[in-house]
């Protein structure tokens, strides 16, 4: 497949727990967000990867939440010891990167439950 | 700070009408984008339209058009002969440069058959 996939695809888990979220981005796109979109909200922006660095971490919530990209490809958003308000969907996006604002292209999201 | 509001949480159209969903936005930056996205059930992100903040003339995709007031800071999405597989979310963004994306709370809009 060309496009962004993420897993899980649902993640079920039980407060205290730590969770994994991955994502791929499409090959070659060198810019990577991770968004957090709650229950019938918009999207919330999380952190932005230009390659493996991360010049934008203001949207993480708390120090539970860190996340880390390798190789300029796949990224992953760790969440320890999650609470129960950390339940939403979990979108990535990735973008050629580059001069100017290119499209971001969306993965379909990691649902997130926790108990 | 840069904000996008939508005013609208909710819209309805007959098939085969016009629908107009509003969005307005405040920003700092002088070179920006501002994009509609759908959200179907599928949670799937799709771009529907975007408009660089430079151009004068209203951005086109088919069906899609928009109205965008740059002084006002309005960028309003119309919807011509509404489809059923156009019911969906529709969310407002503002991005500059290579940084994050700022959305609206969305719209949700239905599609009478």
């Amino acid at each position: 497949g060309a496009g962004v996939s993420q897993s899980p695809s649902n993640k079920v888990t039980e407060k205290g727990k730590d969770v994994e979220l991955r994502c791929d981005p499409i090959s070659g796109h060198t810019a990577l967000y991770w968004y957090r979109q709650r229950l019938g909200q918009g999207l919330e922006f999380l952190i932005y990867f230009q390659g493996n660095s991360a010049p934008d971490k203001s949207g993480l919530p708390s120090d539970r939440f860190s996340a880390e990209r390798t190789g300029e490809s796949v990224s992953t958003l760790t969440i320890q010891r999650t609470q129960q308000e950390d339940s939403a969907v979990y979108l990535c996006a990735s973008s050629p990167g580059g001069s100017g604002h290119n499209e971001q292209f969306f993965g379909p999201g990691t649902r997130l439950t926790v108990l | 700070a840069q904000t996008v509001t939508q005013s609208q949480p909710e819209m309805s159209v007959q098939e085969a009408e016009t629908v107009t969903l509003s969005c307005t936005y405040d920003t700092s930056e002088s070179d920006y984008y501002l994009f509609w996205y759908k959200q179907p059930p599928s949670r799937q992100m799709i771009l529907v339209i975007r408009q660089e903040a430079y151009k004068q003339q209203n951005a086109t995709e088919n069906r899609f058009s928009v109205n965008f007031q740059k002084a006002a800071k309005s960028f309003s999405l119309k919807i011509s002969d509404s489809q059923l597989g156009d019911a969906a979310m529709y969310f407002c963004a503002h991005g500059w440069g290579a940084q994050k994306l700022v959305f609206g709370q969305g719209t949700r809009l239905t599609i009478n058959p």
